[in-house]
Parts: C-alpha cells; sequence; structure tokens
C-alpha cells in the first residue's frame, strides 16, 4: 500500500490563480481530513469528511476555500483566488473510523 | 474550547542528555492523546498514544489528568530523535483531533 497519495509535491502559483489540491485515501478508510501546516499556526485541521460527507469545516479560513469528496478514494482541496498569504504546506490524512491518522506527504504551496 | 499547548517551539538538547517535551491541554472530560512525529523529508506519523502504554523508539508520555498533562520524555536523547513532534488530542471519540502547533527538537552533538 503506498499510503495517502496527495498530488502535486509542489505548487507555485500567481496571486489570483485557482489552484486544486488533490489526495487519495487508504484504500478501505471512510474518514479524510485536510490539514494546513506553517510556521505560525502549527498544524491546523481544515475539513474532514466522514463516509465522503462533509462533518465539520470550521477550520476552512474563509470563502475562498473549498473541499470535495466525490468518492471514498479521492479528495480535493481548491483554493480561488489565491492569495500570498495560502501559502503553506497542505497534508491530507485518513483513518479508518476513530483510529490513527495516516499522513500524506503533504503539497507545498507557494502563492507569489 | 478544546486547546493543545506546546509551550516551546524549539528544544535544543545535546546527545545522551534527557529530553522533555511538554504539552499541557484544555478539556474536561476524557481525552484520547497522541504524539505525532515529522522527520526531515518524512509524513508525518503517530509515535505512541497515551492509551497504549508504550515506549516507542525509547520515548515514553503519561497521561496527567490533575495537571492536563501528556510530557514526552526520553531519558537518553539520540541524534536520530531531531524532528518535529506534535501533541494531539481527541474528543468525544470522535474522529477529528487537534494539534498543538509543535516542537522542533534539535539534538546536538
Amino acid at each position: 500500500d503506498a499510503g495517502v497519495i496527495q498530488s502535486p509535491r509542489h505548487e507555485v502559483t500567481e496571486m489570483g490563480q485557482e489552484v486544486t489540491l488533490r489526495c487519495k485515501p487508504i484504500s478501505g478508510h471512510n474518514s479524510l481530513f485536510w490539514y494546513r501546516q506553517t510556521m505560525m499556526r502549527g498544524l491546523e485541521l481544515l475539513i474532514y469528511f466522514n463516509n465522503n460527507v462533509p462533518i465539520d469545516d470550521s477550520g476552512m479560513p474563509e470563502d475562498r476555500f473549498s473541499a470535495k469528496m466525490p468518492n471514498a478514494s479521492f479528495s480535493t482541496l481548491k483554493i480561488q483566488p489565491s492569495e500570498p498569504r495560502d501559502s503553506a504546506v497542505y497534508f491530507c490524512a485518513s483513518s479508518l473510523g476513530a483510529t490513527t491518522q495516516y499522513f500524506g506527504p503533504g503539497t507545498r504551496l507557494t502563492v507569489l | 474550547a478544546q486547546r493543545v499547548t506546546q509551550p516551546e517551539k524549539l528544544l535544543s538538547v545535546f546527545k545522551g542528555a534527557p529530553v522533555e517535551l511538554k504539552c499541557n491541554y484544555s478539556y474536561s472530560g476524557s481525552p484520547e492523546l497522541f504524539w505525532y512525529v515529522q522527520y526531515s523529508r518524512q509524513r508525518l506519523q503517530l509515535l505512541l498514544r497515551h492509551i497504549s502504554r508504550e515506549s516507542i523508539k525509547g520515548f515514553t508520555a503519561d497521561l496527567n489528568k490533575g495537571e492536563t498533562s501528556f510530557h514526552l520524555k526520553k531519558p537518553f536523547a539520540q541524534e536520530e530523535d531531531s524532528a518535529m513532534y506534535y501533541c494531539a488530542l481527541r474528543w468525544n471519540r470522535d474522529d477529528k483531533i487537534i494539534f498543538g502547533k509543535g516542537t522542533r527538537l534539535h539534538i546536538l552533538p
């Protein structure tokens, strides 16, 4: 098992552009989490899904951020329009219910 | 509200010296506490959880409900322990957990 897969691993874009981050959870896991990691704020939970349904999106910073999980094996986090303050490492994690979360390698986003 | 506090952003320790990474939490019920570790160029991964009462890579952590703490300890630091360490809390048997801001542990030769 390759574990949680995220793409792209690095993304550099200009302010105002749309950015889409992708995640493939571990097969069989039914919970999926999106986190943002910055030096100032550490690791913040943005949103999580259970059985493809968004359960808690209270961490989503603003309307520019949206996340979808169209099926059990794929999720996207979209930022539109992107801003320099969105620069961070974005992690996806998955778990089987309330068990250990397994993290992906992260996507390093730089917004110029 | 539930909160996890890691007071040290950076901790430098000499090789062979004891290590203690501090973690305090705020939650009135029965929490589940974890330590996650992120080595350089590797994924964030679970190090240990309080319900397991285990020692992983020489690290232990005891939940102290009176002091609402879950400090991570190791008697003798090794250079390979250099990493970012996150304390995390889960409550109400929910799927989600919240993380502290992390402590970067730097082991000096």
